[in-house]
């Protein structure tokens, strides 16, 4: 399975700010996914970051709230703009094993705090 | 639309005993793919199994078992003897394929949270 780092590994931010968040693998892959993680509840997917095209976003989040790069296959990055507590979550993200079936392996996460 | 539902969502047993954690799924895909993942006080998510639709067979790892039955879209984990490291929350999710090939996207139960008493 890839090796996924992701940094800050933590942060507390203040509201109105902005936070970008960095995922790296150490293999090439195709398709790098960002979940949200809200405190006590389960992992929704955020968006779907392909190399060398628009990231596709899922039904409520928007691109303006969070912009995503993807310039290589073996980085991605996630914004958080104009952070509001409800922002409060953990940010991970995820590549899909190298045979495509399926198995999505996660970074360790980025534990965000708005206050 | 795809929907995963873990009804328990918290389980607490004294170590040793055994404890199945359900799953029940909702697609209109004939081809998926379903997972338990496992994410301990850390906070990291472990893959722990995926499924294929069209295999139903049971599996077995160790103290960890899975039931995978179509006809009640039900995707259930037992562990065996359970230990204290056994504490965590586990969730189980759902995937669409076709032609053997990943969608990406995982729909994720709400979770069940374990834990496992000495």
């Amino acid at each position: 399975s890839a090796v996924i780092s992701q940094k800050p590994s933590r942060d507390i931010c203040q509201r109105g700010t902005s936070l970008t968040i960095q995922c790296q693998v150490d293999s090439q892959v195709t398709m790098m996914f960002w979940y949200r993680q809200q405190p006590g509840q389960s992992l929704t997917l955020i968006a779907t970051a392909n190399q060398g095209s628009e990231a596709t976003y899922e039904s409520g989040f928007v691109i303006d709230k969070f912009p995503i790069s993807r310039p290589n296959l073996t980085f991605s990055t996630l914004t958080v703009s104009n952070m509001s507590p409800e922002d409060s979550s953990i940010y991970l993200c995820s590549v899909e094993d190298l045979l495509g079936q399926g198995v999505q392996y996660f970074g360790p996460g980025t534990r965000l705090t708005v206050t | 639309a795809q929907k995963v539902t873990q009804a328990q969502t918290e389980i607490s047993v004294v170590e040793k005993e055994d404890v199945t954690l359900d799953c029940v799924y909702e697609t209109r895909d004939t081809t998926y793919y379903l997972f338990w993942y496992k994410q301990p006080p850390s906070g990291e998510l472990v893959f722990l199994i995926r499924r294929n639709s069209f295999d139903e067979q049971n599996e077995i790892s160790g103290r960890y078992s899975w039931n995978f039955q179509k006809s009640t879209s039900s995707f259930n984990f037992t562990i065996t003897a359970s230990q204290v490291v056994d504490s965590a929350v586990y969730f189980c999710a759902l995937s669409y394929h076709a032609g053997g090939t990943s969608y990406g996207k995982l729909t994720f139960g709400q979770g069940t949270i374990l834990t496992v008493h000495p």
